[in-house]
């Protein structure tokens, strides 16, 4: 079993749809990164946060501690939204190492 | 402010030989970690490099290695490739080393024939 699960892999969605992906890790964290990668292979941080929420535009993160639980929302979502989104995990006891998500292919059709 | 640059972009290398990329990061980030991305495994953790010093490093073999430089400069090295060893390689900086935000460079593609 892999310490950081995201779901669903994969989503297809219609322009305008609100979208969640969901990861959930069994590990001790400090803190957790939402990034996103176009084709291509450039990756940007989106969020990272260790409780509560962040909101961004028309992105939104959570996390639950507690749950050890963490989604990522989009808001009316545009094509330009399809993108590869990763969940990733700074674990307390290495300290300076992230732990990765498989990773969720979206797609946003206009 | 500048991102972070890695050199080269592309790269085609031969069983056997060895490589050698390049990842300068922000101007006053301090720390560069090192990633690998492959198909079977996703993305996984190389090195961390905090002044000059390797603070962590993942599971791979002795055949990868890094090292920073007094600028915060990072190369890292892989010797006796391996076709496995095809990849997109990250690096990325931060301020400090630990749990600070991530940015990440464009990656090189390493291709091993």
């Amino acid at each position: 079993k892999n310490e950081v699960e995201q779901s669903p892999q994969n989503l297809t969605a219609q322009e305008g749809e609100f979208i969640t992906i969901n990861c959930s890790y069994s590990v001790g964290i400090s803190a957790l990164h939402w990034l996103q990668q176009h084709p291509g292979g450039g990756i940007v941080s989106l969020f990272m946060l260790s409780s509560g929420k962040k909101k961004h535009g028309r992105l939104i993160a959570t996390i639950n501690i507690q749950e050890k639980h963490s989604s990522l929302h989009i808001t009316a979502s545009h094509p330009r939204d399809s993108a590869v989104y990763i969940c990733a995990v700074w674990e307390e006891t290495s300290g300076s190492r992230l732990t990765f998500g498989e990773g969720t292919q979206l797609t946003v059709n206009p | 402010k500048a991102g972070v640059t890695q050199t080269p972009r592309y790269l085609i290398k031969t069983r056997g030989q060895q490589v050698t990329l390049s990842c300068s990061p922000i101007s006053g980030h301090r720390s560069v970690s090192w990633y690998q991305q492959t198909p079977g495994q996703g993305l996984q953790f190389l090195f961390e490099y905090f002044s000059e010093t390797q603070r962590n490093k993942g599971n791979f073999p002795g055949r990868f290695s890094g090292r920073q430089f007094s600028n915060s400069r990072s190369e890292m090295n892989v010797s006796t490739l391996e076709l496995g060893d095809s990849a997109l390689y990250l690096c990325a900086s931060s301020l400090l080393a630990g749990a600070y935000e991530q940015y990440f460079g464009p990656g090189t593609r390493l291709t091993v024939t």
